[in-house]
C-alpha cells in the first residue's frame, strides 16, 4: 500500500535559522500533499499543501516545494522562531480525503 | 467560530472494559473521520462518515472497534474488550464536504492498564 517516509524525526535549530524537512511518497498517483503542524495538546493544523501540478508554493516565512519525478516533497521554514516548535506531518493523498500521514518531525527552534 | 471539540480529553481505563470516545464536528461539516496516533507515530486513518453513514471503514483495526454519527453531527467511537495495543491518541477531524481541508479536533489519548 501506499507509504509516506518522513525525515529527520527530530530537529534543532537556533532562531533565525532556516529548517527543511523532507518526505518521499510511494504511489505515483499521489496528486495532493498537506503539511500539518502539531502543538502540544492540540491537534494537527495544516500549514500549507501543494498539489501535483505546481513545483513550489510559498506563504510567507513557509513554503513546499515538490519533485513529482523523484516522488518528495519537502517543507521549509525560513528565519525560525520559537513559535515555529512543534510536531510537523506530512501526507500524500490521491485526491480524495483518505491522507497517508508522515510519522512526524519534531521541531525545535533554539533561542 | 467552534472548532472540533472531543472528549473525554484523557481516558484511562483496565484491560477489557469498553470505552466510547466523542467527537462534536464543525457545524455543518458533511464529512468526519478517525484517526488513531501511536506514540512516535503518523496518523492512521480509522474511518470516514459522510452524513451519517460510513462508506469507508477500511482502517478500523479489528472488529472491537467501531463507530457511529448520528444527526450528521456528534460521533462516537466505541472500543470494546480494550487490549494495551489500543493505547494511543484517538483524533476525530471533519471537512465541509468529502475532499475539504480536515480540520482535527485535540485528540482523546487512550490509556489501557
Amino acid at each position: 500500500g501506499e507509504n509516506v517516509e518522513q525525515h529527520p524525526s527530530t530537529l534543532s535549530v537556533q532562531e533565525g535559522d532556516s529548517a527543511v524537512i523532507k518526505c518521499t511518497y510511494s504511489d505515483s498517483a499521489s496528486n495532493y500533499f498537506p503539511w500539518y503542524k502539531q502543538e502540544l495538546g492540540k491537534g494537527p493544523q495544516l500549514i500549507i499543501d501543494i498539489r501535483s501540478n505546481v513545483g513550489e508554493k510559498k506563504d510567507q516565512r513557509i513554503a513546499v516545494t515538490l519533485n513529482k519525478t523523484a516522488k518528495h516533497f519537502s517543507l521549509h521554514i525560513t528565519e525560525t522562531q520559537p513559535e515555529d516548535s512543534a510536531v510537523y506531518f506530512c501526507a500524500a493523498s490521491k485526491g480524495t480525503y483518505k491522507y497517508i500521514f508522515g510519522t512526524g518531525t519534531r521541531l525545535k527552534v533554539l533561542a | 467560530g467552534a472548532g472540533v471539540s472531543q472528549s473525554p480529553s484523557n481516558k484511562v481505563t483496565e484491560k477489557g472494559k469498553d470505552v466510547e470516545l466523542r467527537c462534536d464536528p464543525i457545524s455543518g461539516h458533511t464529512a468526519l473521520y478517525w484517526y488513531r496516533q501511536r506514540l512516535g507515530q503518523g496518523l492512521e486513518f480509522l474511518i470516514y462518515f459522510q452524513g451519517n453513514s460510513a462508506p469507508d471503514k477500511s482502517g478500523l483495526p479489528s472488529d472491537r472497534f467501531s463507530a457511529e454519527r448520528t444527526g450528521e453531527s456528534v460521533s462516537t467511537l466505541t472500543i470494546q474488550r480494550t487490549q494495551q495495543e489500543d493505547s494511543a491518541v484517538y483524533l476525530c477531524a471533519s471537512s465541509l464536504t468529502r475532499n475539504n481541508e480536515q480540520f482535527f479536533g485535540p485528540g482523546t489519548r487512550l490509556t489501557v492498564l
